[in-house]
């Protein structure tokens, strides 16, 4: 079974710069997540997806952040103006999901994006 | 919302030895909890997880307990190996967002 998968794997970029990043879940699962991450820091939820439906983005800043999942499978995350404390790992993850019951999430590589 | 604290935030044990890691969750709601282990650059990983209808469970050299009365859980890595060296995230969630704990950097020196 393939894996989440994500890219880029690293990201440099100016303040004030945009980046997207693109995530592919496990094929089957509907629900897929961004976290950021940053360092010395746990995973922390920007957006929730269900199939392509928003089911939580109350983290997400939206002022600059936004993601979409047009399809239902893949999802891009975009960040437009990039601040410097941006600095983080992107991480993607999914999960099958049966109805009112919580599934193992299983992470993807992550984007590694550093903001100068 | 749910919020998961989580020690110590650093612990050294030698090879062979016991380690515990400690949560505490205050949504009475949450169900659902997972640990993740996470190496250095690599991506979180499932090692373990406990659904509130059971009080433990266990994989081998790992256990993880929960006491739903006083709202926390706990990891149980037993015979450490130097392989166990990595940061290890606890997290809670009722279905509607998985919440993460501040992680444990575990060090098994040989």
């Amino acid at each position: 079974e393939a894996g989440v998968a994500q890219s880029p794997r690293y990201k440099i970029i100016e303040k004030r710069q945009s980046v997207a990043f693109w995530c592919n879940p496990i094929s089957g699962h509907a629900t897929l997540y961004w976290y950021q991450q940053i360092l010395g820091q746990g995973p922390k939820l920007l957006i929730q997806f269900q199939n392509n439906g928003v089911v939580d983005d109350s983290q997400l800043p939206k002022d600059r952040f936004s993601a979409e999942r047009l399809k239902g499978v893949d999802s891009t995350l975009k960040i437009q103006p990039a601040k410097l404390e941006d600095s983080a790992v992107y991480l993607c993850a999914s999960s099958f999901d049966l109805q009112g019951v919580q599934e193992t999430q299983y992470f993807g590589p992550g984007t590694r994006l550093l903001v100068l | 919302g749910e919020n998961v604290e989580q020690h110590p935030s650093t612990l050294s044990v030698q090879e062979g030895d016991s380690a515990v890691i400690k949560c505490t969750y205050s949504d009475s709601a949450s169900n659902y909890f997972p640990w993740y282990k996470q190496e250095l650059g690599k991506r979180p990983q499932l090692i373990i997880d406990i659904r509130s209808n059971v009080g433990e469970k266990k994989d081998q050299r790992i256990a993880v307990t929960l006491n739903k009365t006083a709202k926390h859980f706990s990891l149980h890595i037993t015979e450490t190996q130097p392989e166990d060296s990595a940061v290890y995230f606890c997290a809670a969630t009722d279905f509607q967002k998985l919440v993460f704990g501040t992680g444990t950097r575990l060090l098994v020196s040989p």
